[in-house]
């Protein structure tokens, strides 16, 4: 049974500092993992996709890495801005259209 | 293009009572999903439609959750007799049948029950 945690729960910095979120899962075995934004009282958003045959995606500034023989992934958001301020939740999906396995999320202040 | 719209946005129900959840998906997004978040936990799958068929209805937590999705459009999802366990958000999500369609999410639904 897949296990998706991400570590830490909650991240506070000040604006202009890069963040780092970590996510780990326990099967290697994945199709994709995808990394969302949500702010309070409204849905998901996503923010980035990684094809298990990938090792990074690029979006503006942000950058999710996918170590898949270590069950790992790291999403980076350079020069943090209070805007950023969100919970970001990583999900592993196990094959296409399948059914997404969810991390408990980082919930990020950026402090102006 | 309009995105994944989920009503209503928030439901306050007593202990025993129905509520239907309704979910309407993209245009042309023939898988749809039901998840949900309970208080304190992570968002957990309930199921997973291709068109108007369960493809995947594995998390469904018990015979009181009924999903449907008639004629592959939109979809309900109904919770008879609703318990103070089934408090939480119900999110739905659509995709497009393709390896590397992304998910969008709906606002969700904020069910509370009482």
């Amino acid at each position: 049974k897949q296990e998706v945690t991400q570590i830490p729960a909650a991240l506070s910095v000040p604006e202009g500092e890069n963040l780092v979120l970590n996510c780990s899962f326990t099967d290697s075995a994945i199709y994709n993992l995808q990394w969302f934004r949500q702010d309070p009282g409204k849905g998901l958003t996503s923010l980035l996709l990684i094809q298990s045959s990938q090792r990074e995606q690029t979006s503006g500034r942000l950058n999710a890495s996918l170590d898949k023989s270590s069950g790992r992934s790291t999403l980076y958001i350079a020069a943090s801005q209070p805007g950023d301020s969100a919970t970001y939740l990583c999900a592993v999906g196990k094959a296409a259209g399948n059914k997404l396995t969810f991390g408990g999320g980082t919930r990020v202040l950026v402090k102006p | 293009e309009a995105g994944v719209t989920q009503f209503p946005s928030h439901s306050v129900i007593e202990k025993g009572q129905t509520v239907t959840l309704r979910c309407d998906p993209i245009s042309g997004h023939d898988n749809l999903y039901w998840y949900r978040r309970v208080m304190g936990k992570e968002i957990k799958f309930l199921l997973h439609f291709v068109k108007e068929s369960k493809q995947d209805e594995s998390g469904m937590p018990n015979n009181r959750f009924l999903a449907e999705r008639t004629g592959g459009t939109y979809s309900t999802l109904k919770v008879q007799p609703a318990e103070l366990e089934d408090s939480g958000v119900y999110f739905c999500a659509s995709s497009q049948v393709g390896d590397r369609a992304l998910y969008t999410f709906g606002s969700g639904t904020r069910l509370t029950v009482v």
